[in-house]
């Protein structure tokens, strides 16, 4: 099945500590992105890439780090530099090539913090 | 101003109720509108595109006044599934390419 493939699940991270959100798709789509959710909040953008070797910031990539080497993986890297890591992080991805195209997610990693 | 704004609710309606929720957006540079609709600690996960002319897919209308820079869903015979978060979404053409804005969503429960 094609899809967007998000991991782990659940993670816990000590503080100070680095850790990588894993996020994979199949769907060959030159877009994807990080968003992050708190509890009762709308989805925040952290970084996008449209393209391979390339990606911008969003609005709150402070703390956070990505990496496109490849088309399909883009991996979150958060940092001890992000305060409050505790979140729900969605990994989304998007095909660019006809206007107007929605974004599917993965189904998240739940970040918290030890 | 947020970039797209959408009531909170909850709405809480019963079953069989017909309830509407609305999205202002404030670029008139969208370029494109959708509905996703969030379950609880789940991802986000496409209702329906939202088409200049408006759409219906079964029980759910969407509509879009650019003018106005208005979008509306409307749910007809309300469903005790159809208890979520619906998220009011647009397209923004940037210098880095594309960005989807998400308003921050409105609670919908349907109750017995």
């Amino acid at each position: 099945d094609g899809g967007i493939t998000q991991s782990p699940k659940y993670l816990f991270r000590k503080e100070g500590q680095n850790v990588t959100l894993s996020c994979e798709q199949n769907l060959n789509h030159d877009a994807m992105y990080w968003y992050r959710q708190d509890p009762g909040q709308g989805l925040r953008l952290i970084y996008y890439s449209q393209i391979v070797n390339d990606f911008q910031k969003g609005d709150i990539a402070e703390g956070y780090s990505v990496s496109r080497e490849k088309k399909e993986s883009f991996p979150l890297t958060v940092t001890s530099a992000q305060k409050n890591p505790t979140a729900f992080y969605l990994c989304a991805s998007r095909g660019d090539r006809i206007p107007g195209q929605p974004q599917h997610f993965g189904d998240g990693t739940r970040l918290s913090i030890l | 101003r947020k970039e797209v704004e959408q009531d909170p609710g909850p709405f809480n309606v019963p079953e069989g109720a017909t309830v509407a929720f609305n999205c202002t957006y404030s670029n008139s540079a969208s370029q494109s509108f959708f509905w996703y609709r969030q379950d609880c600690r789940k991802e986000p996960k496409l209702l329906m595109s939202v088409y200049s002319s408006g759409n219906e897919d079964g029980r759910f209308t969407a509509q879009l006044n650019r003018a106005s820079q208005y979008i509306s869903l409307l749910i007809r015979d309300s469903k005790l599934s159809d208890s979520a978060t619906y998220l009011c979404v647009a397209d923004i053409l940037t210098g880095g390419g594309n960005k989807l804005t998400f308003g921050t969503g409105t609670q919908l429960k349907v109750e017995l």
